[in-house]
């Protein structure tokens, strides 16, 4: 069973403050996706990362899928208190195409 | 183009009563999928349809089940209730499957047992 460790479980810093979060497995992914939700909402999906190595740039947001697909990072920069949301992430097993391991959360809060 | 819809937003149940969950996926999207979500614990993966052909099914026991008719419009039911099934019920639809493509999320559905 692939599983997918994500960190920090809680974040809470100052606005214009720089932070990473992370998703790490031990095990490859054929793709990872980040999502944030809000309080009483569905996640949304900011990203979709397919490729080892890929970066992808959201406006402030920076997403890494590692060179060899098992770890992904999302980094924030100069946060802003519209950034606060619990921040998910999500990979594509090897042995099904109709399910996704996600990880358990980051719960962010930016503080103006 | 209209979102995913879940119905109804919020539930309160006893225990031992039985539940049924609905969602309407966008329009063209086949796949649904049904998460467990409760707090510290992620989402917790149901199963998923597509063509009304469950594909997959997550670790719950069989209190647990799901359906999807031919409008794509699915349905999840969940058996004699116990208290630990108090959580968020989030559906989501893609064109293909969840990690094929961008997969979209309802509001969810707030069950709760007492």
């Amino acid at each position: 069973t692939q599983l997918l460790e994500q960190s920090p479980q809680f974040l809470s810093i100052q606005e214009g403050e720089n932070l990473t979060v992370y998703c790490n497995s031990s095990s490859v992914f054929s793709s990872l996706q980040w999502y944030r939700q809000e309080p009483g909402e569905g996640p949304v999906l900011l990203v979709t990362v397919v490729t080892g190595g890929e970066v992808k740039k959201l406006k402030r947001l920076t997403f890494q899928f590692g060179d060899a697909r098992k770890d992904s990072s999302l980094h924030i920069t100069a946060a802003q208190p519209g950034d606060t949301g619990l921040y998910l992430c999500a990979g594509a097993p090897s042995y099904s195409n109709y399910q996704l391991i996600w990880g358990a959360g980051t719960k962010l809060i930016i503080k103006p | 183009k209209a979102g995913v819809t879940q119905t109804p937003r919020y539930l309160i149940k006893t225990r031992g009563q039985q539940v049924t969950l609905s969602c309407s996926p966008i329009s063209g999207h086949r796949s649904v999928s049904w998460y467990q979500q409760t707090p510290g614990q992620g989402l917790q993966f149901l199963f998923e349809y597509f063509s009304e052909t469950q594909r997959n099914k997550g670790n719950f026991p069989g209190r647990f089940s799901g359906r999807q008719f031919s409008n794509s419009r699915s349905e999840m039911n969940v058996s004699t209730l116990e208290l630990g099934d108090s959580a968020l019920y989030l559906c989501a639809s893609s064109l293909a499957g969840p990690s094929a493509g961008a997969q979209y999320f309802g509001p969810g559905t707030r069950l709760t047992v007492t």
